[in-house]
Formats: structure tokens, C-alpha cells, sequence
């Protein structure tokens, strides 16, 4: 069975530093990952996804993240944080099986930009 | 860009009573989701419809839910008896048949049971 783990339910970070947000994902099958963004009182919206090809796939605001296979991780970064990218980040999996390929989704990483 | 829309945005109600929320997914989508996220915790698989029917559920889905798509354009979610632990934010997501395709998500209908 597919699943995600995201480390650090909580990160801050100045404006301008480097972004890193981790998910290890775990999966017997070559993994389709997603990496799910939700401002405040707001649904989720895709960031960027991974299915085949590049391992290093670009997604919106500035927002990238690389599968590495060694490492069954696809960690999420941005070279410079901006005060609008404050939200929670998710990353999720594809589940194999059945007709549906639902997504399981992390827990969850909250992102804090100061000033 | 194409959305899918959820009403209403906040949902309160009875324990006990009846609740439907609704979504319109894309149109040219042919899988339909609800997901559920209660407060703090992750976001949680509920059921998949495909074809006009459950193609799956989480042991979550009990008999208290139903979905259904009753004119080819709704896509609605119906707990029939709320319970206080049914509080959460609903989601509804939709997408194209190739199976690496992303969901597409709603905003959410935050339902609070009191």
C-alpha cells in the first residue's frame, strides 16, 4: 500500500530563505506524488506533480520538487520565500488498487514566512 | 480556469439532523471525490464515484452517508443522522479518466454539528 510521511508538522522561515519541505513517500509501485497547497480558509490547490519522466519537476510559484528513488523522498523547496506562500503544504499518493486511484495525503507541514 | 464549486461554505446544523453538500465538479471530469478533514488532522479519503456509482469507500463511509448525481452536473454528499464527530471540512474533488491525472479540489464546506 502507497503512503506519505511529511516531517515537521510545523516550519518558519525569513522571507527569503530557502523553503524546504520534506515527504518520504513508501510504495511498491512507481508512485505518482503530489504536493497540495491550502491558504487559509481556502480548498487545495495543486502545486506540482510527479508521475514519469523528469525527477525534477517545476510547479506555480516558484515551487519545486525532486523524486529521488534512493531515497524514496520528494521533498518540496522554493529558493526564496515570499510572505504569501504562509500556508499548509500537503503531500499526497496515488493509491493503486481498485478503479479510483484515490489520494492518501501526509499529515501536513505549516508554513510560516516572517518578515 | 475550469473550478470545482462547493455550497455552501459553512454548514451549520443539529446533531441529529439531515445535511447535503453539494459540488459541481468540472464538466468534462468523469471521477467525483469527497474527502474529509477534520480540525488538525490530515485530509481523509471518504468515497469515489465513477460511472453513476461507488466505485469506493472508506470504512469511514458508513450507512449515514450517501452520494449521488442526480442531474449529470451535481455531485452531492448526504449524512443523514449528524453526529458531533461528523464537524470537519468537506472536500469534493474531481478528474479526467487517465489515472495520472491530478484531482482537482473545491474550497470546502465547513460543517459544524452542534
Amino acid at each position: 500500500a502507497q503512503s506519505v510521511t511529511q516531517l515537521g508538522s510545523h516550519v518558519s522561515v525569513s522571507e527569503g530563505a530557502l523553503v524546504l519541505l520534506r515527504c518520504n513517500y513508501s510504495s511498491s509501485v512507481p508512485p505518482y506524488l503530489f504536493w497540495y497547497v491550502q491558504y487559509p480558509n481556502q480548498g487545495l490547490q495543486l502545486l506540482l506533480k510527479y508521475t514519469t519522466g523528469a525527477t525534477l519537476v517545476k510547479g506555480i510559484n516558484g515551487f519545486e520538487a525532486e523524486f529521488k528513488k534512493s531515497e524514496t523522498s520528494f521533498h518540496l523547496t522554493k529558493p526564496s520565500a515570499h510572505m504569501s506562500d504562509a500556508a499548509e503544504y500537503f503531500c499526497a499518493v496515488i493509491r493503486y488498487g481498485g478503479a479510483t486511484n484515490k489520494l492518501i495525503f501526509g499529515t501536513g507541514t505549516l508554513l510560516a514566512v516572517q518578515p | 480556469e475550469p473550478e470545482v464549486t462547493q455550497t455552501p461554505s459553512h454548514q451549520v446544523t443539529q446533531m441529529g439532523q439531515e445535511v447535503i453538500l453539494r459540488c459541481v465538479p468540472i464538466s468534462n471530469h468523469l471521477y467525483f471525490y469527497w474527502y474529509r478533514q477534520i480540525l488538525g488532522q490530515k485530509v481523509e479519503f471518504l468515497v469515489s464515484f465513477y460511472n453513476n456509482e461507488i466505485s469506493e469507500k472508506s470504512e469511514i463511509f458508513d450507512d449515514q452517508f450517501s452520494v449521488e448525481r442526480p442531474d449529470g452536473s451535481n455531485f452531492t454528499l448526504k449524512i443523514r443522522s449528524t453526529k458531533l464527530e461528523d464537524s470537519a471540512m468537506y472536500f469534493c474533488a474531481s478528474k479526467m479518466r487517465s489515472s495520472n491525472q491530478p484531482q482537482h479540489f473545491g474550497d470546502g464546506t465547513r460543517l459544524s454539528i452542534l
